[in-house]
């Protein structure tokens, strides 16, 4: 029962390079999210995707892309990272419109990659 | 977004309770109260909503004000496990997916 999977766990970038955080989750849940945690803070939506095949931008959403694949996958990416973007990135995932009224108000979350930009 | 207040840090000694405090004084008729609690190095987890009336469930009790304007998460007997970021968040009924995370607070339990 794997829940929300995210990959990789820990990545080191350079200045300007890019690359892609996978998220996956088997819940068959319509709605998946990134999140951003920067150190002592909470976390920080980047992106959300409503639905398979709708995506959104949250608070924070300069500087990053998503692809919601298919119902399953949603990825992040960063084309050209920068310093600033170092930080802790959460995928999570719910079904806000379906079952009862405390599985919509579930968001489960992944463990996390977390990403150096020197 | 309705925003909420919470103290940046607590402590409990083990086996005692504990009531976490959050205010939400712009809160709208529609809005969940949520909370979520993050243990080191994970992901944050699901522990608790309620709406109007108080909650309760094998993690912890929920209550919540007459006014709504603020509720308080109980931890009944507090374990070093429960040591962890206690996040209180609304979230309206319908019509957004988004959550707006404060900074939580720290909740340290003593031995």
């Amino acid at each position: 029962n794997a829940g929300v999977t995210q990959t990789p766990k820990f990545q080191v970038l350079k200045t300007g390079q890019s690359m892609t955080l996978q998220c996956a989750q088997d819940m068959n849940h319509n709605s998946m999210y990134w999140y951003r945690q920067d150190p002592g803070m909470g976390l920080r939506l980047i992106y959300y995707s409503a639905s398979e095949g709708t995506t959104d931008k949250g608070e924070v959403p300069n500087g990053y892309n998503v692809s919601r694949l298919n119902k399953r996958e949603f990825s992040l990416r960063l084309e050209s990272a920068a310093p600033s973007q170092t930080s802790v990135y959460f995928c999570a995932s719910s079904d806000p419109t379906s079952g009862g009224a405390r599985a919509k108000n579930i968001q489960y979350f992944g463990a996390g990659t977390r990403l150096s930009v020197l | 977004d309705a925003k909420t207040t919470q103290p940046n840090s607590m402590e409990s000694n083990e086996e005692e309770p504990v009531h976490l405090p959050c205010n939400h004084s712009t809160i709208s008729g529609t809005d969940y109260i949520h909370w979520y609690r993050q243990l080191p190095s994970q992901g944050p987890e699901y522990v608790i909503h309620g709406l109007t009336s108080n909650v309760n469930n094998r993690m912890a009790s929920l209550a919540i004000a007459e006014d709504r304007k603020s509720s308080t998460l109980i931890l009944h007997r507090a374990t070093l496990r429960d040591a962890a970021v206690y996040y209180c968040i609304l979230r309206p009924t319908s019509g957004t997916y988004k959550y707006i995370f404060g900074t939580g607070t720290r909740l340290k339990v003593l031995a």
